[in-house]
């Protein structure tokens, strides 16, 4: 079955500076990558995702980059706030696979002021 | 619309017990899938169910089980409860078609001692 790998497991900055994260996925079949904002206690919430026909997408400060021949995608934020400060979560779903989705295993961003 | 809702929001449960929490859907939702979170394995998928059959399922053992009804709201059930089930359940919500993006609930924060 499908697995995804998700690094760095932290990462701190500095506000201002950009934040990138990376996952990997090991099912060639998985045709949309989903990335989740997690707060804390919070429900997790889209942020952003992609399809497999699209290499790059952008939405304001985040963007997310997908690499189909490598099998990884990457999450980018740019211009850090301290309300960026959160888990995040990678996701993949197999194409005719329903919604299920299989998760990294987060990363924590801190951004300081 | 109703954003996701689940009850209940916590329970504390004692070794062989039984548990069931409830998950409501965004209203015209048919899709509703289930996660388990912990704080060393990140979002692990449960199952899936659509339109009153389950669809996926992920790796746990049969002492997890599901249902979901004509109105689409699903339960799902953890028997013989173990300590390592503690942690946070969470449902998903989809409309298929429309959208890709998986609505979350609040979560169901289980303790068992």
């Amino acid at each position: 079955g499908e697995n995804v790998e998700q690094h760095p497991s932290t990462l701190s900055v500095q506000e201002g500076d950009s934040a990138v994260i990376k996952c990997t996925y090991s099912d060639s079949a998985s045709n949309y990558f989903p990335w989740y904002k997690q707060e804390l206690g919070k429900r997790p919430q889209l942020i952003i995702d992609i399809r497999s026909n699209v290499g790059e997408k952008k939405d304001q400060r985040i963007a997310v980059t997908l690499n189909k021949t490598a099998k990884h995608f990457s999450l980018h934020i740019t211009e850090t706030q301290p309300e960026d400060s959160a888990v995040y979560f990678c996701a993949a779903r197999r194409g005719g696979a329903g919604t299920a989705l299989i998760f990294g295993k987060g990363t924590t961003l801190s951004v300081s002021s | 619309k109703a954003g996701v809702t689940q009850t209940p929001r916590y329970l504390i449960k004692t070794r062989g017990q039984q548990v069931t929490l409830s998950c409501s859907p965004i209203s015209g939702h048919r899709s509703v899938s289930w996660y388990q979170q912990t704080p060393g394995q990140g979002l692990q998928f449960l199952f899936e169910y659509f339109s009153e059959t389950q669809r996926n399922k992920g790796n746990f053992p049969g002492r997890f089980s599901g249902r979901q009804f004509s109105n689409s709201r699903s339960e799902m059930n953890v028997s013989t409860l173990e300590l390592g089930d503690s942690a946070l359940y969470l449902c998903a919500s989809s409309s298929l078609g429309s959208s890709d993006e998986q609505f979350f609930g609040p979560g169901t924060r289980l303790t068992v001692l």
